[in-house]
């Protein structure tokens, strides 16, 4: 089955710097890919998904790429904020599997 | 986005008791609801993908005795957890599929915080 590797598992950044969070895949029939925020005690929120006939996706300050061939993916978040402090899951599904499986998450500190 | 309510936030409960949770998506019907358990500072764990009408299917390891899931609308499903007992303390929360057939979005519950004394 599918399993999806997510590092680093902390990142601290200053304010006002990008931050990167990188994913891996196995299953290269994997063809969607969503990216969570969970703030603490709060429920995970879709903050941007890409699917994988598309190698880049752009919403304001997130934005998400996709390299098929090396089954890798990132989110890049540029002028961070305090808010933006949380932990960020991806997620890799497949459209036959219906599920999501998540990576081990990446606790983002935004440092004013 | 699509809500989804979940309830109760928080229960704590006996040893040896039952406790239901109810997953519901207010504003679409869900044909297909999943439950996880997160453990603190830990990722999701998929438990079960519930289909409305079916049985539902469970990961590996995950006790189908134990979580008993029932989807019986397509805006409802719950998960009962059958004489819990300390170790089933944890954070469960549920979500619902959205989206079109590639797009697997899934929109979470609040998620139930329970203790078992």
């Amino acid at each position: 089955g599918e399993n999806v590797e997510q590092h680093p598992s902390t990142l601290s950044v200053q304010e006002g710097d990008s931050a990167v969070i990188k994913c891996t895949y196995s299953d290269s029939a994997s063809n969607y890919f969503p990216w969570y925020k969970q703030e603490l005690g709060k429920r995970p929120q879709l903050i941007i998904d890409i699917r994988s006939n598309v190698g880049e996706k752009k919403d304001q300050r997130i934005a998400v790429t996709l390299n098929k061939t090396a089954k890798h993916f990132s989110l890049h978040i540029t002028e961070t904020q305090p808010e933006d402090s949380a932990v960020y899951f991806c997620a890799a599904s497949n459209s036959g599997a219906q599920k999501l499986v998540f990576g081990q998450g990446t606790r983002l500190t935004i440092n004013p | 986005g699509a809500v989804v309510s979940q309830h109760p936030s928080w229960v704590i409960c006996k040893s040896g008791t039952s406790v239901k949770i109810e997953c519901r998506s207010l504003d679409f019907q869900a044909t297909t609801m999943f439950w996880y358990r997160q453990f603190p500072k830990q990722s999701l764990m998929l438990m079960a993908t519930s289909n409305e009408g079916s049985k539902a299917t469970y990961e590996q390891g995950v006790e189908k005795d134990k979580f008993l899931i029932n989807h019986a609308s397509l805006t409802l499903s719950t998960l009962t957890v059958t004489s819990a007992h300390p170790e089933d303390s944890s954070f469960y929360i549920c979500s619902a599929k959205a989206g079109d057939e590639i797009k697997n979005i899934q929109y979470f519950g609040a998620g139930t915080r329970l203790s078992v004394l």
